[in-house]
């Protein structure tokens, strides 16, 4: 039974580039989430997705940042324009449908802005 | 907006058992209280989860007074892979599940 999947994990971006982070929710769960860690600090909510739906973006930076959980496929959190501010570990966590409050988290993705 | 304070860090041997607490003075009453370990390199790991009294699993324990408005997570006889940074997590408000992570405390297990 696998975990929470995310792809790739280790991203390296340029000033001004596009980055895309996949998350593979585990098996069966039908909500995921978004955080992002900076170094030496805790994770910050970002977005809260079920299937095809947006359920509360609160902490998405208004502008460069949106994300998906389309019927098929990963959810993808898609930054664009990236700058260096962006460099952190974003993590994707997925809970099953009437255990919202067990979030079970996927490895992360560091991205790197140069 | 419930909000959670701990220790920022804490430091331990190998064998002991160690005891963080969590203050939570504005917890709801349908909110229930979380704790996540984190390794470096990893996202957090559920640990354990309750609502009151007293939670046991396989990894830990965790004590809750009657008034809520703190917790304590028990980790008996700790080793060195038990160093890590320790979350208290309550439900985020709004009932949207988002969780509110604070600064952690960091264990540091000496052997």
């Amino acid at each position: 039974n696998a975990g929470v999947m995310q792809n790739p994990r280790h991203l390296v971006r340029r000033r001004g580039q596009e980055a895309r982070l996949r998350c593979s929710p585990m098996k069966g769960h039908s909500h995921v989430y978004w955080y992002r860690q900076l170094p030496e600090e805790g994770l910050k909510f970002m977005v809260y997705l079920q299937k095809e739906n947006i359920i509360d973006e609160s902490g998405m930076p208004k502008e460069r940042f949106s994300a998906e959980f389309p019927k098929e496929g990963p959810s993808i959190l898609r930054i664009q324009q990236v700058v260096r501010g962006d460099s952190a570990a974003y993590f994707c966590a997925s809970s099953p449908e009437g255990a919202e409050e067990t979030q079970y988290f996927g490895p992360g993705t560091r991205l790197l802005v140069l | 907006l419930a909000k959670t304070t701990q220790p920022i860090s804490m430091d331990s041997y190998e064998g002991q058992e160690v005891n963080i607490t969590c203050s939570h003075n504005n917890i709801a009453t349908n909110d229930y209280i979380t704790w996540y370990q984190q390794f470096p390199s990893q996202g957090p790991r559920f640990i354990i989860q309750g609502y009151k009294t007293k939670v046991t699993n396989e990894v830990a324990s965790l004590f809750i007074p009657a008034d809520r408005k703190s917790s304590t997570l028990s980790l008996p006889r700790v080793s060195l892979s038990d160093t890590a940074v320790y979350y208290c997590l309550i439900k985020g408000a709004g009932g949207y599940n988002k969780l509110i992570f604070g600064a952690g405390t960091r264990l540091a297990v000496h052997p």
